[in-house]
């Protein structure tokens, strides 16, 4: 059964901590993503990218980092974590040459303290 | 303005109820649309796509109107299962074919 595996369900963390969250597919997509989705706000997209070691700024890109060394995993990074990041981390991922037929990880909820 | 609107219910129906859901969008030259199922605390995922001709799957028809900028989706004869929230998704090229989301339309089917 082809996936997106996020590596925490929940995460805790302090202000000031560095986070990293993790992303793995193993549909050998090309182009990956992470959202985050808030109450009243919907999902915004916070970096993407189309192919390894290359990134792009999404909508929200303020306060966070990737990276991406390998096709299947990309991962997002809180440099200083802040309480206005505390929320839902989404990951997805689609074939290359499309971006219509996202496929979503379960998600990380983030509650930065 | 949003660029892609929902309202965000919820919308309490009945079982058996027929009940639609209406997103509008701003940019006019969007030109993929989509509609994604979120259950809640899960992972959306993709419910179908929304086609110029209009399209049907079993209870769930979609439905686009270039001319007044919305899409629509309609759920016939409800099923307490349908209960999740609803997220109308658009692609325009001048986004580099990034998907908006809106906040998504939250269906609770009673029975």
């Amino acid at each position: 059964d082809v996936k997106v595996t996020q590596s925490s369900r929940y995460l805790v963390k302090r202000t000031g901590e560095k986070v990293f969250l993790e992303c793995v597919q193993d549909m050998d997509h090309e182009n990956m993503f992470w959202y985050r989705q808030d109450p009243g706000l919907g999902l915004r997209l916070i970096y993407f990218s189309y192919d390894v070691k290359m990134k792009e700024k999404g909508d929200i890109p303020e306060g966070y980092s990737v990276s991406r060394e390998k096709k299947e995993r990309f991962s997002l990074i809180l440099e200083s974590a802040s309480t206005n990041q505390t929320s839902m981390y989404l990951c997805a991922s689609s074939p290359g040459g499309t971006n219509e037929k996202l496929l979503f990880g379960s998600g990380t909820q983030l509650s930065v303290l | 303005r949003k660029e892609v609107e929902q309202d965000p219910g919820p919308f309490n129906v009945p079982e058996g109820a027929t009940v639609a859901f209406n997103c509008t969008y701003s940019n006019s030259a969007s030109q993929s649309f989509f509609w994604y199922r979120q259950d809640c605390r899960k992972e959306p995922k993709l419910l179908m796509s929304v086609y110029s001709s209009g399209n049907e799957d079993g209870r769930f028809t979609a439905q686009l109107n270039r001319a007044s900028q919305y899409i629509s989706l309609l759920i016939r004869d409800s099923k307490l299962s349908d209960s999740a929230t609803y997220l109308c998704v658009v692609i325009h090229n001048n986004a580099g074919n990034m998907l908006t989301f809106g906040g998504g339309t939250r269906l609770m089917v009673k029975p």
